[in-house]
């Protein structure tokens, strides 16, 4: 069956580290993916669109990477932030948008 | 300020009353959609529309209906017939160019009393 997983533990780190989300898919095959980040209470913001011929693609302090072979997207927050704490979905594109469950990460001082 | 509204923000409903959400777009953008949002599950479509007066079913249709008489306005109705309607409704909107990319609102709590 169709599957598009993010871990729904949430992700916990200091100030300052980098953050890493996942983002694994099964019987998928996705011409792009995305990531978006969603406040509470609020609607998804978009951040970052990578194409399956791309491997990474950068914006400022964000950073995400695209393995076809691995059905597999990383999400990268460098010199995290406590602003940065929020939950984050991937979806990728599948006739229309299929999004994740989302991934809550929460940076402490 | 471009954008999409949605109102009201929190909306409540009672047994066996059909209750409209609204969602309005000045991006001047073709397509809108509708998601629903449930804890622990991620955004499912229920209508989307990539044309005025035209408009397709999504993922979980079932108890919603849709109009798109105008391009900047497209209203959700939940019907009697959605037996579970507590959820958190999101309206999205994209371009034709770059249809990639979804603008969300800033969504509708509706609740069962």
């Amino acid at each position: 069956s169709q599957k598009i997983e993010q871990n729904s533990e949430a992700l916990n780190i200091q100030e300052g580290k980098t953050a890493t989300l996942t983002c694994n898919y099964t019987n998928y095959s996705p011409a792009y993916l995305q990531w978006y980040r969603q406040d509470p209470g609020r609607g998804p913001v978009f951040l970052l669109l990578i194409r399956e011929n791309e491997k990474e693609k950068r914006k400022e302090r964000l950073k995400v990477t695209f393995d076809t072979t691995l059905k597999q997207s990383l999400f990268h927050i460098t010199a995290s932030q406590p602003a940065d704490s929020a939950t984050y979905l991937c979806a990728l594109e599948a006739d229309k948008l299929i999004f994740g469950t989302g991934t809550r990460l929460q940076v402490f001082p | 300020d471009g954008g999409i509204t949605q109102s009201p923000k929190y909306l409540f409903r009672k047994e066996g009353q059909n209750v409209t959400l609204s969602c309005e777009q000045n991006l001047n953008h073709d397509a809108m959609y509708w998601y629903r949002q449930d804890p622990g599950q991620g955004l499912r479509l229920i209508y989307y529309s990539q044309i005025v007066n035209d408009f397709q079913k999504g993922d979980i249709a079932e108890g919603y209906s849709v109009s798109r008489e105008k391009k900047e306005s497209f209203p959700l109705t939940v019907t009697s017939a959605q037996k579970n309607p507590t959820a958190f409704y999101l309206c999205a909107s994209s371009s034709t160019g770059e249809r990639e990319t979804q603008y969300f609102g800033p969504g509708t709590r509706l609740l069962v009393l």
